[in-house]
């Protein structure tokens, strides 16, 4: 089946610091979604990329989706303490309603 | 953004009993809806498929007698709990996709969580 993997699973930067998750599927994805999960949250969703190639930019967030379409990375450029929490990729095949979900990234933004 | 409703929030239960979680979609159709259970610092392991009017799909190892899914109607799914025992203490998140939008390209709006303690 399925499996989106994602790297790192734990991450501690210095508050103005860069953040980088990549997430890597073990198939051809037809889209990949991200999610932020806050400490005691639920996950809420960010942006969706279907593009191959695409490139897109939440303030200081950047999502990219590779040529091939089979991997994703979310850059977070001069990280805040807003930004704590874990990051989900999740990719889907297509043809099917369900996605897979990447392990996640926490995030720790040291003051 | 769509809201998705869940309730109870949290719930503590004594082993054996059951325990249904609701999970509703406020301002929007859904006839898909998704159960997934999180453990501490892992993932979302999507535990079933919930399909309005029909049965739901479950994923593989998850066991369909103990987690019952009802989906009846367009905007409620629910899940339950059977004889539920301390292993099934877990964090339960549900999700739903708008039927306006482009099925599996539309985002997932999530539940609040259920926190299910079994003593």
């Amino acid at each position: 089946g399925q499996q989106v993997m994602q790297i790192p699973q734990y991450q501690h930067v210095q508050e103005g610091e860069d953040f980088t998750t990549y997430c890597n599927s073990s198939t051809t994805l037809s889209n990949i979604q991200w999610y932020k999960q806050r400490p005691g949250g639920h996950p809420v969703f960010l942006i969706q990329l279907v593009k191959s190639g695409e490139v897109k930019k939440q303030k200081r967030l950047t999502f990219q989706f590779g040529e091939a379409k089979k991997n994703s990375s979310l850059h977070i450029t001069a990280t805040q303490t807003t930004d704590v929490g874990t990051y989900f990729c999740a990719g889907n095949s297509g043809g099917y309603q369900k996605v897979t979900f990447g392990i996640g990234t926490k995030l720790q933004v040291i003051p | 953004g769509a809201v998705v409703s869940q309730h109870p929030s949290w719930v503590i239960c004594k082993s054996g009993t059951s325990v249904k979680i609701e999970c509703r979609s406020l301002d929007f159709q859904a006839t898909t809806m998704f159960w997934y259970r999180q453990f501490p610092k892992q993932s979302l392991m999507l535990m079933a498929t919930s399909n309005e009017g029909s049965k739901a799909t479950y994923e593989q190892g998850v066991e369909k007698d103990k987690f019952l899914i009802n989906h009846a109607s367009l905007t409620l799914s629910t899940l339950t709990v059977t004889s539920a025992h301390p292993e099934d203490s877990s964090f339960y998140i549900c999700s739903a996709r708008d039927d306006r939008g482009q099925g599996w390209y539309t985002e997932a709006f999530f539940g609040q969580g259920t926190r299910l303690t079994v003593v």
